[in-house]
């Protein structure tokens, strides 16, 4: 059974910082790992896909990284908006279904 | 992109009656449908998983009477949560699937259910 974990839980940074969220899986033997967005009160909007194969994928202002060795994956939102304030999420497949992290909450100040 | 669209946005109704919520891929076809339910500040719960055609797979603590889940079409699945009551009101998202584990899930915008 996978147990995913994400740090930090909630982050708050001003307008134009660089921002770094975290993610690590238990077991290594994943098909891919996704990466979503959580705005309150809505559903998940999936970001980005990365499969077993690739190391990183990129869209538009967004890069994550895989390293499936070490069970971690990383995601990069450049030059951030206060439109890219959320809940941020990975998910990694675990036998028929998605186990997810508990997510990191991210603040983008104006 | 792949689209899933779910109605109704938001529900509000009395205590005892059942309530149906849909769940439609729109340019995908959806092989394996998934409905969970998010509690405040918490992270996903699954429900239960189901496949076209065939009977829907709950987890554990899920009551299969209480919601009841059709995926009739590969474009189309239901979850009706029946006689409804106070302890019922939550976030309920569903999500879908095309082919194989390798593919990814796309979900819907979710259902806010409130039972007075």
């Amino acid at each position: 059974k996978q147990e995913v974990t994400q740090i930090p839980a909630a982050l708050s940074v001003p307008e134009g910082e660089n921002l770094v969220l975290n993610c690590s899986f238990t077991d290594s033997a994943i098909y891919n790992l996704q990466w979503f967005r959580q705005d309150p009160g809505k559903g998940l909007t999936s970001l980005l896909l990365i499969q077993s194969s690739q190391r990183e994928q990129t869209s538009g202002r967004l890069n994550a990284s895989l390293d499936k060795s070490s069970g971690r994956s990383t995601l990069y939102i450049a030059a951030s908006q206060p439109g890219d304030s959320a809940t941020y999420l990975c998910a990694v497949p675990d036998d028929y279904k998605l186990s997810f992290g508990a997510g990191t909450t991210v603040t983008v100040r104006a | 992109g792949a689209v899933v669209s779910q109605h109704p946005s938001r529900v509000i109704c009395k205590s005892g009656t059942s309530v149906k919520i849909e769940c439609r891929s729109l340019d995908f076809q959806a092989t394996t449908m998934f409905w969970y339910r998010q509690f405040p500040k918490q992270s996903l719960m699954l429900m239960a998983t189901s496949n076209e055609g065939s009977k829907a797979t709950y987890e554990q603590g899920v009551e299969k009477d209480k919601f009841l889940i059709n995926h009739a079409s590969l474009t189309l699945s239901t979850l009706t949560v029946t006689s409804a009551h106070p302890e019922d009101s939550s976030f309920y998202i569903c999500s879908a699937r095309e082919g194989s584990l390798d593919q990814p899930q796309h979900f819907g915008d979710g259902t806010r259910l409130s039972i007075l």
